[in-house]
């Protein structure tokens, strides 16, 4: 079974709309970390938002939100206010901490694009 | 801060040839540092993980011998492919874990930085 689902491959959003990027997980770890990372065409893989197992509020950072919900192993990321800089591909990513190598696990990514 | 370097960028080699790529942390020190590779339109392959001081370990199917890593200190990773064919042309891309305190707004996180990647071309 997968560990982490994008089921998106793409997505368009409009320029100052918000947009949710899904992101499903499969672990019997209880102790793990969930990771959204954001490709550009140049390649580079940007960290953009961490939410631990154990947090018990959503992680934010600046436009980006983590709607995490642990029950249904979901941690889908709500990017607000679009820009057209946002069109990339967006990875999800989580680190089982019963796993001491503290390797990510990625999903396939969602490509977004941002419309004008 | 948590900026990870990787050089070259890109690199262009003849067949047969072996070809070094390196990555660091800038501004923070990396016991462990990850190996990737990632085809076009493709998530991320991880290809090894690398223990400073120690030898690396390779995820299945990745040959060792092809693939030669050394962590030599705690801000340096080398990877190294070996008599490079056309097949191993790819974007490799490296990162590096960062192990934080617990600060005042939540509990320490252990994230992995990425370097800006390498585009290998092996005619």
């Amino acid at each position: 079974a997968q560990k982490i689902t994008q089921t998106q491959p793409g997505m368009f959003v409009q320029e100052k709309e918000a947009v949710t990027l899904d992101c499903t997980y499969d672990t019997s770890d209880p102790s793990y970390g969930l990771f959204w990372y954001k490709q550009p065409s140049s390649g580079e893989m940007i960290f953009l938002i961490y939410q631990g197992s154990y947090d018990q509020q959503n992680a934010t950072e600046g436009r980006y939100s983590l709607n995490f919900q642990k029950a249904r192993k979901s941690a889908n990321l709500v990017i607000s206010a679009s820009q057209l800089g946002d069109s990339a591909m967006y990875f999800c990513a989580m680190r089982e901490d019963q796993d001491s190598s503290y390797k990510l696990i990625f999903g396939s990514g969602t490509r977004l694009l941002v419309r004008p | 801060g948590a900026v990870v370097s990787q050089h070259p960028s890109r690199v262009i080699c003849k067949s047969g040839t072996s070809v070094k790529i390196e990555c660091r942390s800038l501004d923070f020190q990396a016991t462990t540092m990850f190996w990737y590779r990632q085809f076009p339109k493709k998530s991320l392959m991880l290809m090894a993980t690398s223990n400073e001081g120690s030898k690396a370990t390779y995820e299945q199917g990745v040959e060792k011998d092809k693939f030669l890593i050394n962590h030599a200190s705690l801000t340096l990773s080398t990877l190294t492919v070996t008599s490079a064919h056309p097949e191993d042309s790819s974007f490799y891309i490296c990162s590096a874990r960062e192990v934080e305190r617990y600060t005042s707004k939540r509990w320490g996180t252990d994230t992995q930085y990425f370097g800006p990647g390498t585009r290998l071309t092996v005619l």
